[in-house]
């Protein structure tokens, strides 16, 4: 089944606690995004990858950081989480192009304490 | 810069109703336009697309027409059910952007009462 895999699903911690948010998918790719997703605020990029070792900021990039060392994975790492970050992220993909669908992972909600 | 404005919610309905969600947009040339929906504890799943002026996409009951003359893609449905309760994203995605990048709506979340 094709999908996109994002782990943990619930994650509560402190601040300043280093968390890594995975995301893998089985649909072969190049195109790999996370968002958050905040009330009021809709959804905003955070970074995104066009391939393998391409990485890009999006709209909200501070205090996150990512890695794309292989074609499948693209995980989100917050090396210093703060109480702004306690959100709702999605993890996406695509083939790319101007038409191309975006796959969603089910959503990681994190909460910073 | 290229931009979406979408209705704000919530919007209730009862089953049965017949459902219009606006949505409008800036862009320079002929963007793709999207509607994405999110269900209860779910990530978004494209519900409906149009590539060119005057086409029409359509999914599970839903269509939106894209027109270049009033630069929107409104959503609609005849007969809404309380399975479409869920949160609806309008979205564009330029001709010319070369990263793919996705520009989003606010979201209209859509609560149909039985």
């Amino acid at each position: 089944e094709a999908q996109v895999t994002q782990n943990p699903r619930y994650l509560i911690t402190v601040t300043g606690k280093k968390l890594t948010v995975t995301c893998s998918q089985n649909m072969n790719h190049e195109y790999m995004s996370w968002y958050r997703q905040d009330p009021g605020l809709g959804l905003r990029q955070i970074y995104y990858s066009m391939n393998v070792e391409v990485t890009d900021k999006g709209d909200v990039p501070e205090g996150y950081k990512v890695s794309r060392k292989e074609k499948r994975n693209f995980p989100l790492i917050l090396e210093s989480p703060s109480p702004n970050q306690t959100s709702l992220y999605f993890c996406a993909s695509s083939f790319g192009g101007a038409t191309g669908e975006l796959f969603f992972g089910e959503g990681s909600r994190l909460t910073v304490l | 810069g290229n931009s979406v404005t979408q209705m704000e919610g919530p919007v209730t309905l009862s089953e049965e109703a017949f459902l219009t969600i606006n949505c409008t947009y800036t862009a320079t040339g002929y963007p793709s336009l999207f509607w994405y929906v999110q269900y209860p504890g779910e990530g978004l799943q494209l519900l409906l697309k149009a590539t060119k002026a005057d086409d029409k996409g359509s999914n599970k009951g839903f269509e939106a027409t894209y027109r270049k003359e009033t630069t929107s893609f409104h959503l609609e449905k005849g007969s809404v059910q309380v399975s479409d309760s869920a949160v609806y994203f309008c979205a564009l995605r330029g001709p010319l952007d070369s990263n793919y990048q996705l520009i989003w709506g606010a979201g209209t979340k859509l609560i149909i009462k039985p």
